[in-house]
C-alpha cells in the first residue's frame, strides 16, 4: 500500500504568482486533508474533504487559497497572487472512514515566495 | 477552543538515556482524541499513537510509552533506551470527539529531540 505522494516537492515562486499543487492520498481514503506548516511550528489545519465534497474551508489562510477533490481521489491546492509570508510547507494527509480517526501525511510540497 | 503545549523546544540526551516528551493539552470537549506523531529530517510525519480520553490505560510500544492522565490533561511520550534514529521533531495532537472539532488535528509547537551517539 503506497502512501500519501505530493508533487511537486519544492516549489520556488516569484510574488504575485499563481501555484498549484497536487496531493494523491492513499487508496481508498475517503478523507483528505491540507495542513500548512512553518518553520518551528506543528501544522495548521485547513480544510478537509470527505470523498469529493469540501466539508470545511473556513480556516483557509484567505480568498486567495483554494482547494479542489474533483471526483473524489486526488486533490489540489491553489494559491493566486502569491505572497511572501505564503512561504511554508504545505502537507496533504487522508484516512480511512469517518470521525476522529488517524491521519496519514505525505512528505509536504515546501513552497519559496521569492 | 483545543490548544496543545509542547513546554519542551528541544531536548538532547546521550545514546541509551531514557527521555521524557510532554504534552498538555486544553478542550471544552468530553469527548477527545490524542495523537503523537513523529517527523524526521526527511519532513514526513509519522503516526505514533492514538489515545481516546475514555481509555486512560497507559500503553507500551517497544521503547516507547505513552502516560495519559486526564487529572493533569497530560499526554506524555516516554522513549526508553534512546537511539540515534530517534531524533527528530516530535508533534502531540488533540482531536475533538465531535461535530466541527472531529476531523482537524490541533498540533503543539513540537519537541525536537537529539539523541547523541
Amino acid at each position: 500500500d503506497t502512501g500519501v505522494s505530493q508533487d511537486p516537492r519544492h516549489k520556488i515562486t516569484k510574488r504575485g504568482q499563481n501555484v498549484t499543487f497536487r496531493c494523491d492520498p492513499i487508496s481508498e481514503h475517503n478523507r483528505l486533508y491540507w495542513y500548512r506548516q512553518t518553520l518551528g511550528q506543528g501544522p495548521e489545519f485547513l480544510t478537509y474533504f470527505q470523498n469529493e465534497a469540501q466539508l470545511e474551508k473556513s480556516r483557509l489562510l484567505s480568498d486567495r487559497f483554494s482547494a479542489e477533490r474533483p471526483k473524489g481521489s486526488f486533490s489540489t491546492l491553489e494559491i493566486q497572487r502569491t505572497e511572501q509570508g505564503d512561504s511554508a510547507m504545505y502537507l496533504c494527509a487522508s484516512s480511512l472512514g469517518i470521525g476522529p480517526l488517524e491521519q496519514y501525511f505525505g512528505p509536504g510540497t515546501r513552497l519559496t515566495v521569492t | 477552543a483545543q490548544k496543545v503545549t509542547q513546554a519542551q523546544t528541544e531536548i538532547s540526551v546521550v545514546e541509551k538515556e531514557d527521555v521524557t516528551l510532554d504534552c498538555v493539552y486544553e478542550t471544552r470537549d468530553t469527548t477527545y482524541y490524542l495523537f503523537w506523531y513523529k517527523q524526521p529530517p526527511s519532513g514526513e510525519l509519522v503516526f505514533l499513537i492514538r489515545r481516546n480520553s475514555f481509555d486512560e490505560q497507559n500503553e507500551i510500544s517497544g521503547r516507547y510509552s505513552w502516560n495519559f492522565q486526564k487529572s493533569t490533561s497530560s499526554f506524555n511520550f516516554t522513549i526508553t533506551a534512546s537511539q540515534v534514529v530517534d531524533s527528530a521533531v516530535y508533534f502531540c495532537a488533540l482531536m475533538g470527539g465531535s461535530g466541527a472539532g472531529s476531523y482537524q488535528l490541533t498540533f503543539g509547537k513540537g519537541t525536537k529531540l537529539s539523541v547523541i551517539p
